[in-house]
């Protein structure tokens, strides 16, 4: 099966501290993905990694940034921290079995809940 | 700009019943529609997806409808259990790319 961890399920933070979000995967998958989901605002797409040391943007990447340095690692960094990043963060892989179909499936961490005091 | 619309925000059904949930979608790129299911305390797992090149798929009680002249595509959940209660996302990505556009998701409840 595959694994996707992250370093801890909850965290609590002060307002403009420095911030570290670990996911790792197991599967050797090349994509990895960063998401915050919020009640009715769904599942938005912070980062993505398509390869060790690759990075991309998504829909909401203001606040963050992203460190791949081991295929199996993706890192999410808060510069410092605010209140407004309060939510629920979301890592998941996907293997690119075929980039021509795009039907790549995501597997998903159990999310890390971060409070910004 | 939402590109996935998905509706209703939430929806409570009795055991048994068949909840629907849509979505609809304005970029034509799109091809290849994902369904993910979460759980309280877990991550989102995939549950069934549809290509564009058919109407519909079924897995187990899980239907998908897709509708490609309206642009729209439904979640169908036939004779319902307590056990399927969790929040419902679609998704859309386009040939080419790994990333998946979703929708704000559905919270389902079913009632025993």
């Amino acid at each position: 099966d595959v694994k996707v961890t992250q370093s801890s399920r909850y965290l609590v933070k002060r307002t403009g501290e420095k911030v570290f979000l670990e996911c790792v995967q197991d599967m050797d998958h090349e994509n990895m993905f960063w998401y915050r989901q919020d009640p009715g605002l769904g599942l938005r797409l912070i980062y993505f990694s398509y390869d060790v040391k690759m990075k991309e943007k998504g829909d909401i990447p203001e606040g963050y940034s992203v460190s791949r340095e081991k295929k199996e690692r993706f890192s999410l960094i808060l510069e410092s921290a605010s209140t407004n990043q309060t939510s629920m963060y979301l890592c998941a892989s996907s293997f690119s079995r075929d980039r021509a179909t795009s039907t790549d499936t995501q597997y998903f961490g159990p999310g890390t809940r971060l409070t910004v005091l | 700009q939402q590109q996935v619309k998905q509706s209703p925000q939430s929806l409570i059904v009795q055991k048994g019943g068949i909840p629907i949930i849509n979505c609809a979608y304005e970029n034509t790129a799109f091809d290849y529609f994902p369904w993910y299911q979460q759980f309280p305390g877990k991550g989102p797992a995939l549950l069934i997806a549809i290509r564009p090149d058919v109407s519909e798929k079924k897995e187990g009680r899980f239907t998908i409808s897709f509708n490609k002249s309206a642009k729209q595509f439904s979640l169908h959940i036939m004779d319902s259990q307590p056990g399927d209660s969790a929040t419902y996302f679609c998704a859309a990505s386009i040939r080419g790319y790994s990333t998946l556009t979703f929708g704000k998701g559905t919270m389902l409840l079913v009632s025993p």
